[in-house]
């Protein structure tokens, strides 16, 4: 059976920092861009970052970039976001997904 | 940019339902894939793929589902709606950075 999970969500002051993980199995991760796509509660889905099957190319929507950074470890099945300098706009559900599969999301709130 | 209609549509099993996307521009690829998606979320659920591909239904999905094209525009027929099928819908493409999502489209059942 396919499993994602995200993780690491938690509430978070304003320019703080945090990190998400994700957890593959089920499927052959390596083989997969995988991608951080978020969701505030109620509202659309955003695109944040994807990473190449190898983690040789890594892009970042507009509101990602220079704040947050993905990486991988195909030898653990992981996937990672830090995220740096978070604003209360950033509070959403964070998924992890390799657009085929979609993990069950961690929630992050930032507030002061 | 991806504009999805409707925002809503109220359905009775049994009954056909449309949901559209429109593509701000040209999706087509030269190699002949288009990478578009459509995705069915649930309540407290993460979204689950349909269609990748334009057209192609994920293992598992029902054959009352399909996806085609026309261009720019991009649509998702449910040929006989089922009480399982509410939920919301989005259309993703992932041909041009950045990766864009419709704004979703909330089917109810009757």
């Amino acid at each position: 059976e396919v499993q994602l999970a995200a993780s690491g969500g938690a509430l978070i002051q304003p320019g703080g920092s945090l990190r998400l993980s994700c957890a593959g199995s089920g499927f052959t991760f390596s083989h997969y861009w995988m991608h951080w796509v978020r969701q505030v509660p109620g509202k659309g889905l955003e695109w944040l970052c994807r990473i190449k099957n190898d983690g040789s190319i890594v892009d970042y929507a507009d509101s990602a970039k220079g704040r947050f950074a993905i990486s991988r470890d195909n030898a653990k099945n992981t996937l990672a976001l830090q995220m740096n300098s978070l604003r209360v706009e950033d509070t959403a559900v964070y998924f992890c997904t390799s657009e085929q599969f979609w993990g069950r999301g961690t929630l992050v709130t930032v507030s002061s | 940019v991806l504009t999805q209609t409707p925002l809503s549509l109220s359905v009775t099993p049994g009954q056909p339902a449309s949901i559209s996307c429109k593509s701000s521009q040209s999706l087509l690829r030269s190699g002949g894939r288009t990478y578009f998606f459509w995705y069915v979320q649930k309540p407290g659920q993460p979204p689950q793929l349909l269609i990748s591909e334009v057209s192609t239904r994920f293992p598992g999905v029902p054959d009352r589902f399909s996806g085609s094209a026309s261009g720019t525009d991009f649509t998702l027929d449910i040929s006989r709606v089922e009480a399982e099928d509410a939920g919301v819908y989005y259309c993703m493409q992932s041909m041009q950075l950045p990766l864009t999502f419709g704004g979703g489209t909330k089917l109810e059942i009757k």
